[in-house]
């Protein structure tokens, strides 16, 4: 069965400080993984998937296949970065239960 | 273009009765997925269409079921509604079910 496990359900951070959301996932296959955001008031939005390997408003994730993780990471927090963040796994996505990030002054 | 929406915003229903929600897609989206989520938890996956066919489905039991329509529009059913049904149901349409998903706003139920 896939699995996805977000950690902490609260990350609050400095402004200017380096941000790391955790993600561990667990599943038999090749993963694709995800991580989506919802800022307040507004609809789930995908961040980026690790196919991609972009880099979105300076975020990026790694997957790491050895440790099954794909940790999210920035490392320099806006207040604009605060949002719930919910890790997925495809197909069908399964979510972990998201980390809300607060940045704060 | 114009995104995903979903009806009604919010509806009230009472144990054991049978609720529709709809769905309306990006237009050329051929996949729609179907989400549960409760208060402080992480989107649950109900099913996905491709095509007007079921094209995967998570551990809910079968008093819920969906509908595709060629029209892009899509409809989740729930009969006998428990308490533990109430949620916000989300609909996220893409092209194919390995593009990117596209989330309606939710529809809140709430079971009483």
């Amino acid at each position: 069965a896939q699995r996805v496990t977000q950690p902490e359900k609260l990350l609050s951070v400095f402004k200017g400080a380096p941000v790391e959301l955790k993600c561990n996932y667990s599943y038999s296959g090749s993963p694709e993984l995800f991580w989506y955001v919802q800022y307040s008031r507004q609809r789930l939005q995908l961040l980026l998937r690790h196919i991609s390997r972009e880099s979105i408003k300076g975020f990026t994730a790694d997957l790491n296949k050895g440790e099954t993780s794909f940790h999210l990471k920035k490392p320099f927090a806006q207040e604009e970065d605060s949002a719930m963040y919910y890790c997925a796994l495809a197909l069908g996505l399964t979510f972990g239960t998201g980390t809300r990030l607060q940045v704060t002054l | 273009e114009t995104g995903v929406t979903q009806s009604p915003t919010h509806l009230i229903k009472t144990r054991g009765q049978q609720v529709t929600l709809r769905c309306s897609s990006q237009s050329g989206h051929n996949t729609v997925s179907w989400y549960q989520q409760a208060l402080g938890q992480g989107p649950q996956f109900i099913f996905q269409y491709y095509r007007e066919e079921e094209n995967g489905r998570g551990n809910f039991p079968p008093r819920f079921s969906g509908l595709q329509f060629p029209n892009y529009s899509s409809e989740l059913n729930v009969n006998a509604l428990e308490l533990d049904d109430s949620a916000l149901y989300l609909c996220a349409s893409s092209f194919t079910p390995k593009d990117e998903q596209f989330f309606g706003p939710g529809t809140r139920l709430t079971v009483l």
